[in-house]
């Protein structure tokens, strides 16, 4: 089975720190993907990285960066938290192809910005 | 554009009742279709996918969706309800001739099973 990890499952952290979220898949996936969710809007895409050190912005992607230095791990940094990306963020993973493949997804880390 | 539309942001049924949970897409071509479902505090949970081939899909725990081209449509169904069946539900398209590999989620659609 595909195991997609987020290394927290809640946060607090406080307005203008910088937070990392981790995100580990052990399936040797090309793809990787970070969403955050909100009720009545469903996910919506930050950043995906096809590749190690290759990135592209999704449909969010103000006040977002992402690293990946390891096929495994996909961190998402929020550079200076503010109180509006309070959220549950979600990190998922895939094959390359076709395109005809499910992606897998981590249990989610709910951040809360105070 | 592609993008995904589930009409119902909450769908009540009886324990035992079929269930139909809505999805219509948008997209330039022909679509790959997805369902997942989310049970509280956890991460999504893929239960069945549309590629090709026959309109009616059949998924993980019973689940089942049809796909109508003409209708832009792709519900999830199931013949009886159960109350283990109450969660969040979230259609999902991708346009195959498109290089990437992200998908379009629809804002979701929580389903109550009433014992």
């Amino acid at each position: 089975d595909v195991k997609v990890t987020q290394s927290s499952r809640y946060l607090v952290k406080r307005t203008g720190e910088k937070v990392f979220l981790e995100c580990v898949q052990d399936m040797d996936h090309e793809n990787m993907f970070w969403y955050r969710q909100d009720p009545g809007l469903g996910l919506r895409l930050i950043y995906f990285s096809y590749d190690v050190k290759m990135k592209e912005k999704g449909d969010i992607p103000e006040g977002y960066s992402v690293s990946r230095e390891k096929k495994e791990r996909f961190s998402l940094i929020l550079e200076s938290a503010s109180t509006n990306q309070t959220s549950m963020y979600l990190c998922a993973s895939g094959i390359t192809g076709r395109g005809n493949q499910p992606q897998h997804f981590g249990d989610g880390t709910r951040l809360s910005i105070l | 554009a592609q993008s995904v539309a589930q009409p119902e942001d909450q769908v009540n049924v009886a324990e035992g009742n079929p269930l139909t949970v809505k999805c219509t897409y948008s997209v330039s071509g022909n679509p790959y279709l997805f369902w997942y479902v989310q049970y509280p505090n956890r991460g999504l949970q893929f239960l069945l996918k549309y590629i090709t081939g026959d309109n009616l899909v059949k998924g993980s725990y019973g689940f089942e969706a049809e796909f109508n081209k003409s209708q832009t449509s792709f519900h999830l169904k199931k013949p009886s309800a159960l109350v283990s069946d109450s969660a969040l539900y979230f259609c999902a398209v991708r346009a195959t001739q498109t290089g990437a590999n992200n998908l379009f989620f629809g804002t979701g659609t929580r389903l109550t099973v009433i014992p």
